[in-house]
């Protein structure tokens, strides 16, 4: 079956420091991949969106790679402050169009001082 | 900006209750989705919708309902409410069926079915 997987396990770094996030899917060729924050009791916020031909994505201090071959997105965020920290949620369209997102279930990232 | 409301952010209701979670957007998308989720498990998709009087069947729809009779309404029904029913409610719209377009999220309903 179709399968995101998203590391569960709470990843905490210190300030100032990179936070890179994994994104596996299985069973799909996706035409694109987005990244959502979400902070506690509040719905998920968009933040980046990847095409499939496009290997790299930046936006301020984030990055997004997608890499097709390997099924798998790393997002990045540079220079991470204790305001970074949040759940962050990788979301495709397993189905081939109409925006219908199925979602992972998101890494938990702490920034500490 | 494009705002997303769901009408309650708590909700709690008795077992075999009807319950009507309410959601508007204000920025004409066409569609329209409600999840759910629960730790461990992450967003499931309920229902959604691509127009009005439209409804699709998303990945858990046992339960629950819907209704679009405008185009910037989405409610989710659940007609006899149980426990199991209990979670967190999100509904979110978006521009186009491209796939390309971001998805706007409310705020979310936390519902508790006693």
């Amino acid at each position: 079956s179709q399968k995101i997987e998203q590391n569960s396990e709470a990843l905490n770094i210190q300030e100032g420091k990179t936070a890179t996030l994994t994104c596996n899917y299985t069973n799909y060729s996706p035409a694109y991949l987005q990244w959502y924050r979400q902070d506690p009791g509040r719905g998920p916020v968009f933040l980046l969106l990847i095409r499939e031909n496009e290997k790299e994505k930046r936006k301020e201090r984030l990055k997004v790679t997608f890499d097709t071959t390997l099924k798998q997105s790393l997002f990045h965020i540079t220079a991470s402050q204790p305001a970074d920290s949040a759940t962050y949620l990788c979301a495709l369209d397993l189905t081939g169009g109409g925006n219908k997102l199925t979602f992972g279930t998101g890494t938990q990232l702490k920034v500490e001082l | 900006d494009v705002k997303v409301t769901q009408s309650s952010r708590y909700l709690v209701k008795r077992t075999g209750e009807k319950v009507f979670l309410e959601c508007v957007q204000d920025m004409d998308h066409e569609n329209m989705f409600w999840y759910r989720q629960d730790p461990g498990l992450g967003l499931r998709l309920i229902y959604f919708s691509y127009d009005v009087k439209m409804k699709e069947k998303g990945d858990i729809p046992e339960g629950y309902s819907v209704s679009r009779e405008k185009k910037e309404r989405f409610s989710l029904i659940l007609e006899s409410a149980s426990t199991n029913q209990t979670s967190m409610y999100l509904c979110a719209s978006s521009n186009d069926r491209s796939g390309l377009s971001e998805a706007f999220f409310g705020q979310g309903t936390r519902l508790t079915v006693v």
